[in-house]
């Protein structure tokens, strides 16, 4: 298994900022996910970060909100961007168990308040 | 597209009671399915799964098959503890090159002693 550090755990943000996550995990990945999970809702992919490449977006979210680095095989940062109360969720970072077995390790979890 | 339906909650049992969280999904192809359990203030993690139809995924006395003919991944156990309460999520994985999940929405489980 991969052990998967995320920070902040939590934050409270005014609105207009941006906030940084980061996530770190104890072994090299070539890919790792970004997800959101609004209040009382499922968890949404944001995007899938490969190392070395531009993130690969789902549909209704966009680079400019949400930015990511993917600087090396063992980190990446998500930005949450111009943040407005509708931004207050979880973010999670993810990476693969193995190839071929569609399961993900999860880290613990971001939890954005946006005031 | 993809998409998994899961009964809402919260569902509220007594301790010892028989759980079952209702999970249907829509899917091309052969999916892998996946429960998660995402306990109060902790981040997600997996508690079974399985990868073809009729098998049957185990973990901690909660037990789930897939149903390829009902699409079905029905998640059950026979005796709940409080320490049981948590929010379930049912998930799929389609592979296309890499593995995403697409998740139901949760069900809240809350266990009285």
């Amino acid at each position: 298994s991969a052990v998967i550090s995320q920070k902040p755990s939590r934050d409270i943000c005014q609105r207009g900022t941006s906030l940084t996550i980061q996530c770190q995990v104890d072994s090299q990945v070539t890919m790792m996910f970004w997800y959101r999970q609004q209040p009382g809702q499922s968890l949404t992919l944001i995007a899938t970060a490969n190392q070395g490449s531009e993130a690969t977006y789902e549909s209704g979210f966009v680079i400019d909100k949400f930015p990511i680095s993917r600087p090396n095989l063992t980190f990446s940062t998500l930005t949450v961007s111009n943040m407005s109360p509708e931004d207050s969720s979880i973010y999670l970072c993810s990476v693969s168990a193995g190839q071929d077995t569609g399961e993900l390790f999860f880290g613990e979890g971001s939890r954005l308040t946006v005031l | 597209g993809n998409s998994v339906t899961q009964m809402e909650g919260p569902v509220t049992l007594s301790e010892e009671a028989f759980l079952t969280i209702n999970c249907t999904y829509t899917a091309t192809g052969y999916p892998s399915l996946f429960w998660y359990v995402q306990y109060p203030g902790e981040g997600l993690q997996l508690l079974l799964k399985a990868t073809k139809a009729d098998d049957k995924g185990s973990n901690k006395g909660f037990e789930a098959t897939y149903r390829k003919e009902t699409t079905s991944f029905h998640l059950e156990k026979g005796s709940v503890q409080v320490s049981d309460s948590a929010v379930y999520f049912c998930a799929l994985s389609a592979y296309s090159g890499y593995s995403t999940l697409t998740f139901g929405k949760g069900t809240m489980l809350l266990v009285s002693p």
